[in-house]
């Protein structure tokens, strides 16, 4: 089932410097977007979310962009700090449902 | 800041035998969901339960599973006969009504030996 991808499984980003974190969808049922923080042994953590209608949310240093013609969907981190390390998962919702799906993560390294 | 619960923590148990993980969620959510990630893999969706009622589950959830909300706090899991394959991170997760984020627990790590 892939049909929420990741398609790079890590990233390596300079502290201060912005993260680009991206997520491909290929279901045109899904209305809501979400990205999720998850450090080792604990659970997902939620960060920041889209709906299908918007191309933009902004909180604090996150910014999630929306490209519905692409099934796109990138999280931005600006500026990038040592404590986001951790893995992202990018998740979608389907309109018929209420389950989400997830994408296999990024796992995210911030240098000092 | 309101918390997703689950214990235990960790789980070990022989293939065959029945395991309960138990979660408490938030508690002015009215949707609850079970999902694992195998270790490696993607996080799955399991089922989500909502007035008191299985809403949705996937391909994974099969008669060896049963969720129940006895008390109107609990939220629980039930694997009948493990196998070894069963052995994964468990994670509940509960949300209000409306388009918010789900908010997931810590998970219990389920060892089947």
């Amino acid at each position: 089932d892939q049909q929420v991808k990741q398609n790079s499984p890590s990233l390596s980003v300079q502290e201060g410097r912005i993260s680009i974190l991206n997520c491909d969808y290929t279901n045109s049922m899904f209305d809501y977007f979400l990205w999720y923080k998850k450090y080792p042994a604990e659970g997902p953590t939620f960060l920041i979310s889209i709906s299908s209608i918007k191309d933009k949310n902004e909180d604090g240093r996150f910014t999630v962009f929306l490209n519905k013609s692409a099934k796109h969907l990138s999280l931005h981190i600006v500026p990038s700090q040592p404590g986001d390390s951790a893995v992202y998962f990018c998740a979608a919702r389907n309109n018929a449902g209420n389950m989400l799906t997830f994408g296999g993560g990024t796992r995210l390294m911030v240098k000092p | 800041e309101p918390e997703v619960t689950q214990t235990p923590s960790h789980q070990v148990t022989q293939m065959g035998q029945e395991v309960i993980l138990r979660c408490v969620p938030i508690s002015n959510h009215l949707y609850f969901y079970w999902y694992r990630q195998i270790l490696g893999q993607k996080v799955e969706f399991l089922v989500s339960f909502y007035n008191n009622e299985i809403s949705e589950k996937s391909e994974i959830f099969d008669d060896q599973f049963s969720v129940e909300r006895p008390d109107g706090s609990n939220f629980t899991l039930k694997i009948r006969s493990t196998k070894l394959e069963d052995s994964a991170m468990y994670f509940c997760a509960s949300r209000p009504d409306g388009p918010y984020g789900y908010t997931f627990g810590s998970g219990t790590r389920l060892t089947v030996v």
